[in-house]
C-alpha cells in the first residue's frame, strides 16, 4: 500500500462544476497535509496548507480527517485556468523535512 | 517573495560530462532539498540539507553529489550519468524542516535535464 494514495483521474469537468479529490495517508502519525497544483512542464505550486480543522480559501476548501486519515480539496466553481495535476502532500513527524507526495490527480475543466 | 531561482533552465549533456545544477534562495528559509521528477510522476526526494548539512539522502546514487555551500546556495554535481538519469529537477526550499508550519516548501522552476 502506498504511504499517500490520491483519487486516480483524470477528472474532466465543464466550467462551474463543483469537484473533490480525496488523499489518504497510512502515517497515522503524519503531523502536517498540504495540497500543490502543477501545470504542465512546471514546478509544484503550493495551493493551500491543512492544519487541524481545514481551511477555505475563495473556491477552495481543505478539510482534514485525522481519523479516517485523509484529506479533501474541493472545489467551486471551476474556472478553465484550474485545469492541472493536484498533488497531496503529507509530512510526518520522524525524518524531519521528508515530504511524501501523492501520485497527482490530473484535472481538465472545459468550457 | 518566496521565490526558489534554478540554473540552468535546460541542460543537455553526454554521459562522460561533468554539470553543475544551481539553486538560491533568498527568504532565510534553513531547509533545501533536491528533487527528481520525471513525467507524469510526482517529485521523488532525493537529498534534504537542514541548516547546511545533509540531513537525507535517499541512497541517491554516487553520481549525483550535493553540496551546501551556505544557507542560500544549493548545487547538485552531476558526473557520468545515464539517459534515464534524464528528468526535471527540483530544487525546494523551507523555513525550518523540523515542523510547527515552518515545513510548507517552495519549488524552484526546475531544471530540465537531458542526458544523451
Amino acid at each position: 500500500r502506498k504511504e499517500v494514495e490520491q483519487d486516480p483521474g483524470p477528472f474532466n469537468v465543464p466550467e462551474g462544476a463543483t469537484v473533490a479529490f480525496n488523499c489518504t495517508y497510512s502515517n497515522s502519525a503524519s503531523q502536517s497535509f498540504f495540497w500543490y497544483r502543477q501545470d504542465c512542464r512546471k514546478e509544484p505550486k503550493l495551493l493551500m496548507s491543512v492544519y487541524s480543522s481545514g481551511n477555505e480559501d475563495g473556491r477552495f476548501t481543505a478539510q482534514l480527517n485525522r481519523a479516517s486519515q485523509y484529506i479533501s480539496l474541493l472545489i467551486r466553481d471551476s474556472k478553465l485556468s484550474d485545469s492541472a495535476t493536484y498533488l497531496c502532500v503529507v509530512n510526518g513527524n520522524t525524518n524531519a523535512g521528508k515530504s511524501t507526495f501523492g501520485d497527482g490527480t490530473t484535472l481538465t475543466v472545459k468550457p | 517573495d518566496t521565490e526558489v531561482t534554478q540554473t540552468p533552465k535546460h541542460l543537455v549533456m553526454g554521459m562522460t560530462n561533468k554539470k553543475s545544477l544551481k539553486c538560491e534562495q533568498h527568504m532565510g528559509h534553513r531547509a533545501m532539498y533536491w528533487y527528481k521528477q520525471k513525467a507524469k510522476k510526482p517529485p521523488e526526494l532525493m537529498f534534504v540539507y537542514s541548516y547546511e548539512k545533509l540531513s537525507i539522502n535517499e541512497s541517491v546514487p554516487s553520481r549525483f553529489s550535493p553540496e551546501c555551500p551556505n544557507s542560500s546556495l544549493l548545487n547538485l554535481h552531476l558526473h557520468a550519468l545515464q539517459p534515464e538519469d534524464s528528468a526535471l529537477y527540483l530544487c525546494a526550499s523551507s523555513q525550518d524542516p523540523a515542523g510547527g508550519g515552518g515545513e510548507t516548501q517552495y519549488f524552484g522552476p526546475g531544471t530540465r535535464l537531458l542526458v544523451l
